[in-house]
């Protein structure tokens, strides 16, 4: 089944414990993003990729970083969680060429 | 700078209803439009994508339509039912980059 698969579904952790959310697909997508999901925010854009070895920052990249040393993986890492990162995160993917993103099931994330 | 809106926020119907959630965006130059669902706590699910040079898209009961000139977009649904009932999120890439914008969401329930 063609899907973006996050682990894990839910995370509590404590400040400052580093910690990586990872997203897998298996679709050869070329391009994969990272949001944060906030009440009353809505969906933000943290990171994308537009294939392997190329990141880029999205609109709240701060505190977070992320590699892509494979085609299918894009992991997500908190250096030094604080509470403000508690959030819903996603994961998503679409290959080039115009079509639309697959978003993965998502991360609950609690920082206290 | 990209702005989408969805109107309206939330809405309540009894079953059998027909409804229309709008979606409006201020960067008339998009190459696509795409409206996902979003269950409570859950994932984003693609529902339709719509290239710029397509006026409308139908799957199911569902039809979107793509307006650029005006910058609206429509999703109909026919005969709606309870299993419908969750949150609509429209959204449209930012020109020449990789960021989804989003709209807020109309949360919709639709009464048995």
């Amino acid at each position: 089944e063609a899907q973006v698969t996050q682990n894990p579904r839910y995370l509590i952790t404590v400040t400052g414990k580093k910690l990586t959310v990872t997203c897998s697909q298996n679709m050869n997508h070329e391009y994969m993003s990272w949001y944060r999901q906030d009440p009353g925010l809505g969906l933000r854009q943290i990171y994308y990729s537009m294939n392997v070895e190329v990141t880029d920052k999205g609109d709240v990249p701060e505190g977070y970083k992320v590699s892509r040393k494979e085609k299918r993986n894009f992991p997500l890492i908190l250096e030094s969680p604080s509470p403000n990162q508690t959030s819903l995160y996603f994961c998503a993917s679409r290959p080039i060429g115009g079509l639309g993103y697959t978003f993965g099931s998502g991360t609950r994330l609690t920082v206290v | 700078k990209q702005e989408v809106t969805q109107i309206p926020a939330a809405l309540s119907v009894p079953e059998g209803e027909n409804l229309v959630l709008n979606c409006s965006f201020t960067d008339s130059a998009i190459y696509n439009l795409q409206w996902f669902r979003q269950d409570p706590g859950k994932g984003l699910t693609s529902l339709l994508l719509i290239q710029s040079s397509q006026r409308e898209q139908t799957s199911g009961r569902l039809n979107a339509s793509l307006d650029k000139s005006s910058g609206r977009s429509t999703l109909y649904i026919a005969a709606s039912q309870p299993g419908d009932s969750a949150t609509y999120l429209c959204a449209v890439p930012k020109g020449g980059s990789e960021k989804l914008v989003f709209g807020k969401g109309t949360k919709l329930t639709v009464n048995p």
